[in-house]
Formats: C-alpha cells, structure tokens, sequence
C-alpha cells in the first residue's frame, strides 16, 4: 500500500530535550516535506526536500534541522524543543516535475508537545 | 503572505445540501488543489486543477477556477454527514517549489 509513515504518533517530551521524527514514504517520490498546523494558522511549511542531499528551508525552519540520505527518509530533528514547538506535524511526499507541484500525499500527522 | 484564502471559515449546512467553498490567491500558479483533513488527522488529496482548465469534476466534487480573478471554488453536491471535514486549498505557484495552503474552511454536516 502507498503510505507515508511517520512515527511516534504522539510525543511529550520537556524542553532542550533532543528528539527526532521520523518519516517515510514508499512511492519513490522525489519531493519531501514537513509542516506543522496550528489553530487559526493552517499549515506552515518548516522544511523540504527536493531530492537526496538536496534540502531547504520554508516558511519556519527555525529551531528544527533535516536530512534527506536516502530517497524514502526524511526525518524532522529538534535540537533543543521549546513549548512554542508545541504542535501537530506532518510530513508529506511527491513527485516532482518540471518545477511544477503535484499532488501530496500526507503522513498521519505526529502530536508535539514540549514542556 | 503567500497562502490562498478560503472563505467563508465555517459552514454548516443540512445533510442533502450543496456546500460551496471559496478560495482566493494572490500570485500567478500552475495549479491549484484541495485537500480534506478530518479532524486531527492528514491531509487527503481531493482533486487538482490546472492553469489552463476552468472546471473539473470527480465524484459529487466539482472545481472551478478563474485565473483573472485568482480564485477558485469547491462544490460538494448532496452533501453529506460524513463529508464533515475542514478542506484547505494549496497553490502551486509559479517559479515556487512548494504548495502554499490557506487555512480552511471547517464544513459541518448536520445529519
């Protein structure tokens, strides 16, 4: 089944503590994402990826790191959490053509929250 | 800012109804989707529609968009209970990498 997988699902954690997100698609997609939805916000893109070793920033990549070492891989890092990470964070994948967007294809989300 | 708009940011309709959601933009795109996320959960992929179309359809959805006045619309035909659902719209904008998403409408179906 095409998926987008991301794990934990739900997280607590307190803050400065280091944590990784993991994400991972199965449909060879080049294009990889991370965003995170707050209420009255919508989703705001913190980081992507256009293809292995090729990242770059979004709308809000501060205090949170990527990498992108293999083709289905694309975990989301904090370095040192604060509350204001608290949030709902998804990862999503695509392909890419031509410089156009396609269609994305949306992990399950993950629930942050940071003491 | 770069997002579209969608408008109105809630809808309650009765279950049988038509549901018409509105989105405006600002730059020039290559396409424009829309999305549909229950309640805390992902985004699901709806449909896409082009630059260069005006009307698309799948299912009970049906799309327009109107490049001279940046904007585009989802109706929803016979609405019903499990169609309750937010449903953001994403441009693909021109010369852009990524999709910009607007911050939703929240549609309620009442049974």
């Amino acid at each position: 089944e095409a998926q987008v997988t991301q794990n934990p699902r739900y997280l607590i954690t307190v803050t400065g503590k280091k944590l990784t997100v993991t994400c991972s698609q199965n449909m060879n997609h080049e294009y990889m994402s991370w965003y995170r939805q707050d209420p009255g916000l919508g989703l705001r893109q913190i980081y992507y990826s256009m293809n292995v070793e090729v990242t770059d920033k979004g709308d809000v990549p501060e205090g949170y790191k990527v990498s992108r070492k293999e083709k289905r891989n694309f975990p989301l890092i904090l370095e040192s959490p604060s509350p204001n990470q608290t949030s709902l964070y998804f990862c999503a994948s695509s392909f890419w053509s031509s410089g156009k967007q396609e269609t994305q294809y949306f992990g399950p989300g993950t629930r942050l929250l940071v003491l | 800012s770069q997002q579209g708009e969608e408008d109105p940011q809630a809808l309650s309709i009765q279950e049988g109804e038509n549901a018409t959601m509105n989105c405006s933009y600002k730059t020039s795109i290559n396409n424009l989707q829309w999305y549909r996320q229950n309640s805390g959960r992902g985004l699901v992929h709806l449909i896409l529609i082009r630059s260069n179309e005006r009307e698309k359809h799948s299912g009970r959805l049906r799309v327009t968009l109107d490049t001279s006045k940046k904007s585009s619309s989802l109706l929803i035909t016979a609405s019903r209970a499990a169609d309750t659902a937010s449903y953001f719209c994403a441009t693909g904008q021109t010369g852009a990498n990524n999709l910009f998403f607007g911050t939703g409408t929240r549609l309620t179906v009442i049974p």
